[in-house]
This record gives C-alpha cells, sequence and structure tokens, in this order.
C-alpha cells in the first residue's frame, strides 16, 4: 500500500513565524502535491512536483513556497505566517500522472496562524 | 473561475440508498470524482468517471453524469453507518501541463442507524 505522511497532524503558530510542513511518501512516486482545504472552498493546488529539485505553481502559489531535495520528500515553508493561511494542508503523491485519480493523499495537517 | 457546487447536508437512514448532487460549470472538464473523507483522515477515491461517460457502477456505488446539465451524482445502495463522512466532488480540466482540479465544499451524510 502507498503511504503518505504528513509531520503533523496540528500545528499551532504565530503571525510571521517560518513554518515548515513535512510530506514524505514510500513508494519512489516521482510527483508530488500540496493543497489546502478550506470550507466553502474546497481543496485548491498550492504547488506540485514532478521530480527532485524540480517545482511548479499550482493554482494558489503566494505566500508559499516549496522544496525537493529528495524524491521521497516534499516540503511546503511558509516563510512568515499569517492569519489567512490558517487552514488544513493535504500532501498528495502520485507515480507518474498528474491526474487527480492517480494521487494518493497523506492525512493533513491542520495549521492554525494566531 | 471554475466553480463546484454541493449541498451541505444529506440524512439517510441506514439501508436506504443516498443520492449526493453535485453541479460544475467547468465545460471542458476531462474528469469528474467522488471523494470521501472519514474524521482525522485524508481524503480517499471513491470513483471517477471520464467526462464523455455517462454512467458508472462500481458495487454499491452509480455515479451518473449529465454533461448537458453539468451535474453529477453518486448514489450509493444500501447506506450503512460506515457510509457516514463527508462527501466532494471534484472536476478536474487541462491547464498548461497540469490537471486543474476544482473541488466541491462537500456534503456530510448522516446515516441512521
Amino acid at each position: 500500500d502507498v503511504k503518505v505522511t504528513q509531520s503533523s497532524r496540528y500545528l499551532v503558530k504565530r503571525t510571521g513565524e517560518k513554518v515548515f510542513l513535512e510530506c514524505v511518501q514510500d513508494m519512489d512516486h516521482e510527483n508530488m502535491f500540496w493543497y489546502r482545504q478550506d470550507p466553502g472552498l474546497g481543496l485548491r493546488l498550492i504547488y506540485f512536483s514532478y521530480d527532485v529539485k524540480m517545482k511548479e505553481k499550482g493554482d494558489i502559489p503566494e505566500g508559499y513556497s516549496v522544496s525537493r531535495e529528495k524524491k521521497e520528500r516534499f516540503s511546503l515553508i511558509l516563510e512568515s505566517a499569517s492569519t489567512n493561511q490558517t487552514s488544513m494542508y493535504l500532501c498528495a503523491s502520485s507515480l507518474a500522472g498528474l491526474a487527480l485519480h492517480e494521487q494518493y493523499f497523506g492525512p493533513g495537517t491542520r495549521l492554525t496562524v494566531t | 473561475g471554475e466553480d463546484v457546487e454541493q449541498s451541505l447536508f444529506l440524512s439517510v437512514r441506514e439501508g436506504d440508498s443516498s443520492v449526493i448532487n453535485c453541479t460544475y460549470t467547468d465545460s471542458s472538464s476531462t474528469y469528474l470524482y467522488w471523494y470521501k473523507q472519514e474524521p482525522g483522515a485524508g481524503l480517499q477515491l471513491l470513483t471517477y468517471i471520464f467526462s464523455n461517460m455517462d454512467m458508472k457502477q462500481d458495487q454499491r456505488l452509480t455515479v451518473l453524469l449529465n454533461k448537458k446539465d453539468k451535474h453529477l451524482s453518486l448514489r450509493i445502495a444500501d447506506t450503512q453507518t460506515g457510509d457516514s463522512a463527508i462527501y466532494f466532488c471534484a472536476e478536474s480540466a487541462d491547464s498548461g501541463g497540469y490537471q486543474k482540479v476544482t473541488f466541491g465544499t462537500g456534503t456530510k451524510l448522516q446515516v441512521i442507524p
């Protein structure tokens, strides 16, 4: 079974802090994704990566950056957290294709910025 | 931008059929999806349908797509208490090298024993 893990289930940070959200997959998948999920807005793609050190902007990249130094790990970085970044963050990975049905999701990290 | 709408809540009795509805606006959708999310768990892909299909059946699940009306539905036969969860509809379309995905806001299904 594919396993996508996220470093924290719940995180509370202060405004202005630098925040790292980590995601690890154990199935040698090429592609990894970061989404945020908000009530009333559904799931929105922040960034994705199709290879080590490669990244592409999704629909809402502003205020975020990503890092993929190793194939199995994809980090989402909030350089200076703001209250409007309070959200559920979901990581996903896929073997080769980019279609949604090929992606496996992690359990999510609920981030609260105070 | 593209929009996907669902009703927020549905309550059914155990053993009855559930029908969750979804409407979308993107006429260039490639795939349409149904996901299930249980409390504390990630998104679980239930089923998906290619946009040129009308219907897909998978055990207790039936997906109907009316492309003309941009309406997607998920029917769960013989609904069980374990089906209680939030169900998300989503559509994806080609967008310059990746699949742009739009999710609905989710329908919370409550199954009454």
